[in-house]
């Protein structure tokens, strides 16, 4: 059975500093993960995914999560923090690949913090 | 394309009340699931379909039924409302070959009192 472990439940950064969002994961078989975000008060978006390709992911607005199976790690960065960053940060995984119904298992999120 | 839209945005049940949460998408997504929020909590799959007519238990199912007569709605029926079933419930769905991007509604927030 798969899970994921947000090892903080928030994070407070600078605005301009860099951002690191941490997430270790289980699974049995070869694992798809992914992070979400997602705003006050909106739904969850998709943020990148790693799916066996490159262990190097990159995300939309300058978001990139690296892969580290020996570490069982899936890892959020932002070199430098901007206050719309500033939401729940959700780190997820699934078994690939996806099956008609292969669940996503969601972590409990981290929220980040952005002080000017 | 107003993608994943859901009605109400707040509602407050006394228990032992029913009340259905609408979920509609104008993607044309075949896939389509119901989550609930606790605080604190990552996302539950509560059910899901794969097409209308067809839908599957997830995680969470007890308490909750659902239907899916067309591809655009998904409505999750609560028979009669628990204090445990207050939550967050978001609506999403999803190409068949792209489950892993599913695209969210903004949320139904329940009080169950």
């Amino acid at each position: 059975a798969q899970s994921v472990t947000q090892l903080d439940s928030h994070v407070s950064v600078s605005e301009g500093t860099p951002v690191l969002l941490r997430c270790n994961y289980s699974s049995s078989y070869s694992p798809s993960l992914f992070w979400y975000v997602q705003h006050p008060n909106k739904g969850l978006q998709l943020l990148l995914k790693y799916t066996s390709a490159a262990t190097l992911v990159k995300g939309i607005n300058g978001f990139e999560a690296e892969f580290k199976k020996s570490e069982t790690s899936f890892h959020l960065t932002k070199p430098s923090a901007h206050m719309s960053d500033a939401a729940e940060y959700f780190c997820v995984v699934s078994d690939y690949p996806l099956g008609g119904n292969t669940p996503l298992v969601f972590g409990k999120g981290t929220r980040l913090s952005v002080i000017a | 394309n107003a993608g994943v839209t859901q009605t109400p945005k707040f509602r407050i049940l006394k228990i032992g009340q029913s009340m259905t949460l609408q979920c509609t998408q104008d993607m044309n997504h075949n896939y389509m699931y119901w989550y609930r929020q606790d605080p604190g909590m990552g996302l539950k799959l509560i059910y899901y379909s794969v097409g209308a007519g067809i839908t599957d238990k997830g995680e969470v199912p007890n308490g909750y039924n659902v239907s899916r007569s067309t591809t655009e709605d998904f409505p999750l029926r609560l028979e009669l409302a628990a204090p445990s079933q207050t939550s967050v419930y978001f609506c999403a769905s999803s190409w068949p070959s792209l489950r892993e991007t599913q695209y969210f509604g903004p949320g139904t927030r329940l009080l169950v009192l």
